[in-house]
């Protein structure tokens, strides 16, 4: 079954620091996809990234960053000179290529930069 | 392009009372489409998806049911609302397609939310 961990729950930090976001997660599908989502207060769901199981590059978007390890299961999200406007939850994700193609979140970390 | 609209953004109703949200797209054909509902401070708990027309799979059973009477349209819907149905009602809709490899790959798109309270 999929699962997906998130294992800080909030991460406090001063602007201009650099800060990762964990994730964990459990298939047993040899073909994924994975997902990073940003919820500002607003409440929507920004797609920040997809990751297919088959592409373990990392991957830099600006001040973003996103390190997929396949040995450790772990799809970390680096944020670099944070910025106040960072603060949102971010959701980690996982699909499997099954029926449906449903996908599972993780609880969830809420990022709170300070200025 | 392809969209997704959800409405309404908020709702505020009385408990037993009966619910109809709607989700639509536009810009696609026979897209997969999900509910998902997020309580106050948690994460997101997938409510129902739909591969196509009158097929719909629950995930959570519960005081909510779900319809797809058009390919692109979704709806969710309960006959009397509880407390507990308070939350942040997402929809969405996920696009499969192949890259140059013939490999493939997956896109995952929601709408804005409703969000649901009951009194």
């Amino acid at each position: 079954a999929q699962k997906v961990t998130q294992a800080q729950t909030e991460i406090s930090v001063v602007e201009k620091e650099d800060v990762t976001l964990d994730c964990v997660y459990e298939t047993r599908d040899t073909t994924y996809y994975l997902f990073w989502y940003k919820q500002p207060p607003s409440g929507e769901l920004v797609f920040l990234i997809r990751r297919n199981s088959f592409d373990e590059q990392n991957e830099i978007s600006g001040r973003y960053s996103w390190n997929f390890q396949k040995s450790t299961s772990s799809f970390n999200f680096t944020i670099t000179a944070s910025q106040v406007v960072d603060s949102a939850v971010y959701f980690c994700a996982l699909s499997e290529d099954t029926g449906g193609f449903k996908t599972i979140f993780g609880a969830g970390t809420r990022l709170f930069v300070k200025a | 392009s392809q969209t997704i609209h959800q409405w309404p953004a908020t709702l505020v109703q009385p408990v037993g009372s009966p619910l109809s949200l709607e989700c639509t797209v536009e810009g696609t054909s026979n897209p997969n489409l999900y509910w998902y509902r997020q309580a106050a401070g948690r994460g997101l708990q997938l409510l129902f998806y739909s591969v196509g027309i009158g097929q719909i799979s629950s995930e959570v059973p519960q005081n909510l049911s779900a319809s797809r009477p058009q390919d692109r349209q979704f709806i969710l819907s309960s006959k009397k609302l509880l407390l507990s149905d308070s939350g942040f009602y997402l929809c969405a809709w996920s696009v499969i397609e192949k890259d140059p490899e013939d490999r493939l790959n997956y896109g995952y798109t929601f709408g804005s939310g409703t969000r649901l309270t009951v009194v």
